[in-house]
């Protein structure tokens, strides 16, 4: 099974832009979950998404928002870009009846 | 809210040394993980515990879900160069968000 992809890579935007992130996850997963990674914070979680629904969520400011797709695919998108929001956002997907969750490679994001 | 604490922050070994790290938690989980991260990449999964008194081994690797069900801990045995990274403990309960460790930084002297 191919593990769960994220793009792109790396990006950079300038404060004020916005940025959308994609996530595809495992074949059969139905939950993706978005974290943000920065050295100060270390993993902190955005939200999670199960069958097109968002089901948990953290404690970041309204910038921050997501949808999923019916084939499981999501988006996280960021709007009015910060400095701060430079990070590494990770997205994880799990299966049915597990927590067991796995993570793609991540998005680097840099806000110049 | 829910944290954990993991140590130590950081590790300075010899190849071949053993190493130990924990997580604990004023909390009750459910699950405990343990992933590794490599620079630049995404955490990769070693071990998920389900139950307490768990203990669990993948390769040199075995990790243990606590008693009290408020702590965990991973060790490496006859460690290689190849184990160097960022290991995350990571608790879960019930239908919560995953929540994470601080990390430990784990170098290798060859």
């Amino acid at each position: 099974k191919a593990g769960v992809t994220q793009t792109p890579r790396y990006l950079i935007k300038t404060r004020g832009q916005q940025v959308t992130l994609s996530c595809s996850p495992i074949s059969g997963h139905r939950s993706v979950s978005w974290y943000q990674q920065t050295p100060g914070q270390g993993l902190q979680f955005l939200f999670e998404y199960f069958s097109e629904t968002q089901r948990n969520k953290g404690n970041f400011p309204g910038r921050f928002s997501g949808r999923q797709f019916s084939n499981s695919r999501s988006e996280m998108n960021v709007s009015t870009l910060e400095l701060g929001d430079s990070a590494l956002y990770l997205c994880a997907s799990k299966g049915t009846n597990t927590d067991t969750q796995y993570f793609g490679p991540g998005t680097r994001l840099t806000v110049l | 809210g829910q944290q954990l604490n993991q140590s130590p922050q950081s590790m300075f070994i010899q190849e071949g040394e053993d190493v130990s790290m924990n997580c604990t938690s004023s909390s009750i989980f459910n699950t405990w993980l343990w992933y590794k991260q490599d620079p630049g990449e995404g955490p990769v999964l070693l071990i998920a515990l389900y139950k307490a008194g768990e203990l669990t081994s993948n390769g040199r690797l075995t990790a243990q879900f606590g008693i009290t069900r408020k702590d965990s801990f991973l060790n490496i045995s006859a460690s290689i160069p190849s184990d160097v990274g960022i290991y995350f403990c990571a608790g879960l309960k019930g239908a919560q968000k995953l929540v994470f460790g601080q990390g430990t930084r784990l170098t290798i002297n060859p």
